[in-house]
């Protein structure tokens, strides 16, 4: 079953720009990660944050966490082509251990 | 480095083959998972095995079996192949149980005629 959903579905900038992405989730949770994708590949996890914790960084990276509205965002500062790819936000709900959900996934193009 | 392996990165087989998809992780983790991909709904969760010999159903285990007889290897198994099978398939792996990251190959692109 699908528990997170990630907004918008496809997200097109400039180089130089930030990127945000959205996730919202239904049930309680443990953690939230996200995780990105290229093209025909697999997946790469970039962050995690648990349900105590407010905001995350990692370089360029910038990940919010607001458990009362069951939502999380990701931000890219200074986005680079080098960044397209999808990126996830998968959930791991307080009951199932690491068992992740996946959201469908945003779509990110940065053109040069 | 975590490096997990899939043994195959295309793989076209006929409908009704007994097809097996093979994973080898080389960091000693715990947990092992199969996902598969498809436009429009995500990832989901097939099979995943929390220690040797041991296996749990995911959200999708209808027409899959696994097999995890030794910890670094965790095989996925399709009894008998079908076109709605025709997917990408996501292995991976993470160190404990719970607010582990998993980590990814590169998958493998199933293709059933």
């Amino acid at each position: 079953s699908q528990q997170g959903e990630e907004d918008p579905q496809a997200l097109s900038i400039q180089e130089g720009e930030n990127a945000t992405m959205n996730c919202s989730y239904k049930t309680s949770i443990n953690n939230l990660q996200w995780y990105r994708q290229n093209s025909g590949r697999g997946l790469v996890h970039l962050i995690l944050i648990r349900s105590n914790e407010r905001e995350k960084h990692s370089g360029r990276l910038r990940v919010t966490l607001d458990t009362s509205k069951k939502s999380s965002s990701l931000l890219i500062t200074a986005s680079r082509a080098a960044d397209t790819a999808s990126y996830f936000c998968a959930t791991e709900d307080g009951t199932s251990g690491s068992r992740l959900t996946f959201g469908e996934g945003t779509q990110l193009t940065v053109n040069p | 480095d975590v490096k997990v392996t899939q043994s195959s990165r295309y793989l076209v087989k006929r409908t009704g083959e007994k097809v097996f998809l093979e994973c080898v992780q080389d960091m000693d983790h715990e947990n092992m998972f199969w996902y598969r991909q498809d436009p429009g709904l995500g990832l989901r969760l097939i099979y995943f095995s929390y220690d040797v010999k041991m296996k749990e159903k995911g959200d999708i285990p209808e027409g899959y079996s696994v097999s995890r007889e030794k910890k670094e290897r965790f095989s996925l198994i399709l009894e008998s192949a079908s076109t709605n099978q025709t997917s990408m398939y996501l292995c991976a792996s993470s160190l404990i149980v719970r607010s582990s990251p998993l980590h990814f190959g590169n998958g493998t692109r199933l293709t059933v005629t």
